[in-house]
């Protein structure tokens, strides 16, 4: 199983919106809405921001949502502040009680 | 509130058995809507599943691991544990443990989401 793809970075001024793309295969992203997002801050543990596509546990501000098209999940933080720059991890069930991870994306906050 | 906490040794030496143990507070491991696993990232990298189990016993593991990895369950002290063999210097990272919520599908379990994380404990591959 490969990891899932992300870009290495992101960034957006306060205010505004970004997205974080996470791109798999039909074996993994494109085959189950068990797809999920954490946040992590540096020298700290992940975080779960959003669960099954675009579901948010309790606590996570409503800034953050996410979605899927094909084997292509996304991750859209609206509103930017300051205390959202991070590292941004998605995952997916890849059948077979297999997970994969993505490679990770710094986001940035000009 | 779940909490989990890693412990066990911060060095091992190349060839030798990492073991770690996470220890599950303010919940039981024995319930039946999550799975326990475990996942590392070694400095400046991204997140590897290792593997998970039920509190029943089954285990499921990453398969670029799967010879080497076992993990097992201690319900009387609400712990879970990891024990990787012929370790390299290349799997020196943190090792997380986390509660991952699951979702039962007639016969089949998902692994739905890492709910719950323990804060990481480092381990160094060195002699």
């Amino acid at each position: 199983q490969s990891a899932l793809t992300q870009p290495p970075s992101a960034s957006g001024s306060p205010g505004q919106s970004v997205t974080i793309s996470c791109t798999g295969t039909s074996s993994d992203v494109g085959s189950y809405n068990y797809v999920s997002w954490y946040q992590q801050h540096p020298g700290k543990a992940p975080r779960l921001m959003i669960y099954e596509v675009n579901e948010r546990p309790s606590g996570v501000p409503d800034r953050f949502s996410g979605s899927k098209s094909g084997n292509t999940a996304s991750l859209t933080v609206s509103g930017l502040q300051a205390e959202d720059e991070a590292d941004y991890y998605c995952s997916s069930y890849a059948g077979s009680n297999n997970v994969v991870f993505g490679g990770g994306t710094k986001l940035t906050v000009l | 509130q779940l909490q989990l906490q890693e412990s066990g040794p911060g060095l091992v030496k190349p060839s030798e058995t990492l073991s770690l143990t996470c220890t599950v507070s303010n919940g039981s491991i024995s319930r039946n809507t999550y799975y326990w696993g475990w996942i590392r990232q070694p400095p400046g990298k991204g997140l590897e599943w290792i593997g998970s189990m039920y509190y029943s016993g089954s285990t499921y593991y990453n398969p670029s691991l799967k010879s080497r990895v076992t993990i097992s369950v201690d319900r009387s002290k609400n712990q879970f544990s990891l024990k990787l063999s012929s370790v390299t210097a290349a799997e020196t990272a943190v090792y997380f443990c986390a509660g991952i919520r699951i979702t039962i599908s007639g016969e089949v379990i998902i692994h739905d989401a890492f709910d719950v994380w323990g804060q990481g404990t480092l381990v160094t591959v060195s002699s």
